[in-house]
């Protein structure tokens, strides 16, 4: 089965900061691989995709994945951090005609 | 993006009695819906997927019989937690993807969750 891992619960970044979000999976054959965005009691936002081709995807509000092959990473980056970036960040990969998603990780981002 | 409506937000039940929730994809047709439960601060724990017109295919450990499934349209799942009990307490979402896109390189679409409390 395709997995993605999520080693950080949480992310603490000074607005204007980088943000960086770990991803790395594991999948026999090509990987699909996703970025979404949970605010608090909402549901998920979808911010970029990587199914082939370039390897630095761009996506919504400002975000950018970089996708490893060497390293079975798909990090999602922001170059400057926003106080309205705090949130719950999952990674998820396409597991036959289902998502698998990591466990998420928490950004906040301090004023 | 694609938009998908889930009914209600929030809902508060007494223990015993039904709920049932509502997963509406607004301006697309979608053939296959997905149903999650989410606890506090964790991931997305798949419980089933919904065929229209067919029988939902329920993830290993989730009781078929108390989380009833029904996708009778294109634009509609519903998911009804019979006799709920506290422990029932979630946030339950719905996704969508589009009629005829069940590729590997389609996103999926998530309502904006229902937050069941069992009293």
């Amino acid at each position: 089965a395709q997995s993605v891992a999520q080693p950080e619960d949480q992310v603490n970044v000074a607005e204007g900061n980088p943000l960086t979000v770990k991803c790395t999976y594991s999948v026999s054959g090509n990987p699909y691989l996703f970025w979404y965005v949970q605010y608090p009691n909402r549901g998920l936002q979808f911010l970029l995709k990587y199914i082939t081709g370039d390897n630095l995807v761009k996506g919504s509000y400002g975000f950018e994945a970089e996708f490893n092959k060497s390293q079975t990473s798909f990090h999602l980056k922001k170059p400057s951090a926003l106080v309205s970036d705090s949130a719950l960040y999952f990674c998820a990969v396409r597991d036959d005609y289902k998502l698998s998603f990591g466990a998420g990780t928490t950004v906040t981002v301090r004023a | 993006g694609a938009v998908v409506s889930q009914h209600p937000s929030r809902v508060i039940c007494k223990s015993g009695t039904s709920v049932k929730i509502e997963c509406r994809s607004l301006d697309f047709q979608a053939t296959t819906m997905f149903w999650y439960r989410q606890f506090p601060k964790k991931s997305l724990m798949l419980m089933a997927t919904s065929n229209e017109g067919s029988k939902a295919t329920y993830e290993q450990g989730v009781e078929k019989d108390k989380f009833l499934i029904n996708h009778a349209s294109l634009t509609l799942s519903t998911l009804t937690v019979t006799s709920a009990h506290p422990e029932d307490s979630s946030f339950y979402i719905c996704s969508a993807s589009r009629m005829g896109s069940m590729l590997v390189n389609t996103e999926a679409f998530f309502g904006q969750g229902t937050r069941l409390t069992v009293v």
